[in-house]
């Protein structure tokens, strides 16, 4: 099947700091990817709809400013967390679309994000 | 509303067979998905239904019943390995993916 590819999967940082996440379908194009994050014990809960060439879409209650998406190419979509901070900690997932008609999700490996 | 009802947590025995279900209220729909989530890793995909019926994958089956608006993820010989969270999800009409919040399985020995 198709693959997902997301790096880091583990990442450290320092309250302050920004860090940035990718995304990369690796056999497809994907022109939609989506970037989830879970806390632990809960279920996944979309923070945003990344559109290749466009602005992505943010859910209700995430700050856009906060959490940079970029969707540049057909194969890669970045979420930069800027400025952490410690209630940023969480895992981050991404999943991609294969086309606009294509209801099955690739889900990425998960990124798992710990502000000092 | 948009929303996906599955139980919070069930537990069954190792060889067993148990069943976990499903029922969603979504604007449209274009297809179910059932995922595996170990904990801290990402979900595994298990199945896709789109057509009312059974869809049988070795150990895993996946029923739906669209005028129903509902499914169920059917788990024989239940191993240790198959304790996990396992997430429905459904497509509505702009192909967006409502999640339901998961069903934590627990075998026993």
């Amino acid at each position: 099947g198709a693959v997902v590819s997301q790096h880091p999967s583990w990442v450290i940082c320092k309250s302050g700091t920004s860090v940035k996440i990718e995304c990369r379908s690796l056999d497809f194009q994907a022109t939609t990817m989506f970037w989830y994050r879970q806390f632990p014990k809960q279920s996944l809960m979309l923070m945003a709809t990344s559109n290749e060439g466009s602005k992505a879409t943010y859910e209700q209650g995430v700050e856009k400013d906060k959490f940079l998406i970029n969707h540049a190419s057909l194969t890669l979509s970045t979420l930069t967390v800027t400025s952490a901070h410690p209630e940023d900690s969480s895992f981050y997932i991404c999943s991609a679309r294969g086309g606009p008609d294509t209801g099955e999700l690739f889900f990425g490996e998960g990124s798992r994000l710990t502000v000092l | 509303g948009q929303n996906i009802d599955q139980p919070t947590e069930m537990t069954a025995t190792e060889g067993a067979i148990v069943q976990i279900n499903c029922t969603y209220q979504t604007s449209g729909f274009n297809g179910l998905f059932w995922y595996q989530q170990h904990a801290g890793e990402a979900p595994t995909f298990l199945s896709y239904n789109v057509l009312d019926g059974l869809e049988e994958k070795g150990r895993f089956s996946s029923f739906l019943s669209r005028s129903k608006g509902y499914s169920y993820l059917l788990l024989k010989e239940l191993q240790m390995k198959d304790s996990a969270s396992y997430l429905c999800a459904v497509t509505d009409s702009n192909y967006q993916l409502i999640w339901g919040a998961g069903t934590k399985l627990i075998i026993k020995p």
